[in-house]
């Protein structure tokens, strides 16, 4: 079956940055794109960028797109997600999501930046 | 970007009624991309629909999605006690995908 595990939780200062991983298995990886969305402590969700997991190409939000950068590892089906210069806003629940429908989601990785 | 708006943001209702709510997008969205998701507390979201009327595995009969434009719904037939939860809709039409604010469906 379909399954996308993410990293663990992570705590980080202001300033620092935070790599997130999602390894994909039950598919094949370079036939979908991989989303990330994050969710801060008791809000809705954002979409923060989408990478193709064939070619690499990528899209990012705008107000992230200076501090993100989304990569793939086909030879291990793993995402990552890497954003730097963090902030406390930053503070969230990343999710990776397959696909455009975002058919199958990781289960979240809690990043937490404070000092 | 398209803005989507959601309403209400609460709806209060028992097991047995009927849930209906709407998804507005600030310009014209293609069908093929609106999605419906559930969360519940402490989960990631779930996919319910997609192509804004089509169920996705294993989803139950009871919801179904319909609209075009910029006006799209979700209707819960008969509301089951797992069915209280958040409910958003989201569009890939144009970059950069965005989300509506979310329903509350919370148990009268």
């Amino acid at each position: 079956q379909v399954q996308l595990v993410q990293s663990g939780a992570e705590v980080k200062k202001p300033g620092a940055s935070v790599k997130v991983s999602c390894k994909a298995s039950g598919y094949t990886f370079t036939s979908y794109g991989i989303n990330w969305v994050r969710q801060a402590p008791g809000q809705g969700l954002e979409w923060v960028g989408w990478i193709s997991a064939y070619n690499g190409n990528a899209d990012y939000a705008q107000k992230l797109q200076d501090r993100v950068a989304l990569t793939t590892d086909t030879s291990t089906s793993t995402a990552y997600m890497e954003l730097r210069s963090l902030r406390s806003d930053d503070t969230a629940v990343y999710y990776c999501a397959r696909g455009w429908e975002l058919d199958h989601w990781g289960q979240g990785s809690l990043v937490t930046v404070s000092s | 970007e398209i803005v989507l708006t959601q309403s209400p943001g609460s709806l209060y209702l028992s097991p047995g009624e009927r849930a209906t709510l709407s998804c507005r997008a600030s310009q014209s969205v293609r069908s093929d991309y609106l999605v419906w998701y559930q969360q519940k507390p402490g989960q990631a979201p779930r996919l319910l629909i997609y192509g804004a009327s089509s169920r996705a595995t294993g989803i139950p009969d009871r919801f179904s999605g319909s609209g075009s434009g910029t006006d799209f719904t979700l209707t819960i037939s008969r509301l089951e006690p797992e069915d209280f939860a958040v409910y958003y809709c989201q569009q890939y039409d144009t970059s950069p995908q965005t989300f509506g604010q979310g329903t509350k469906l919370e148990i009268k």
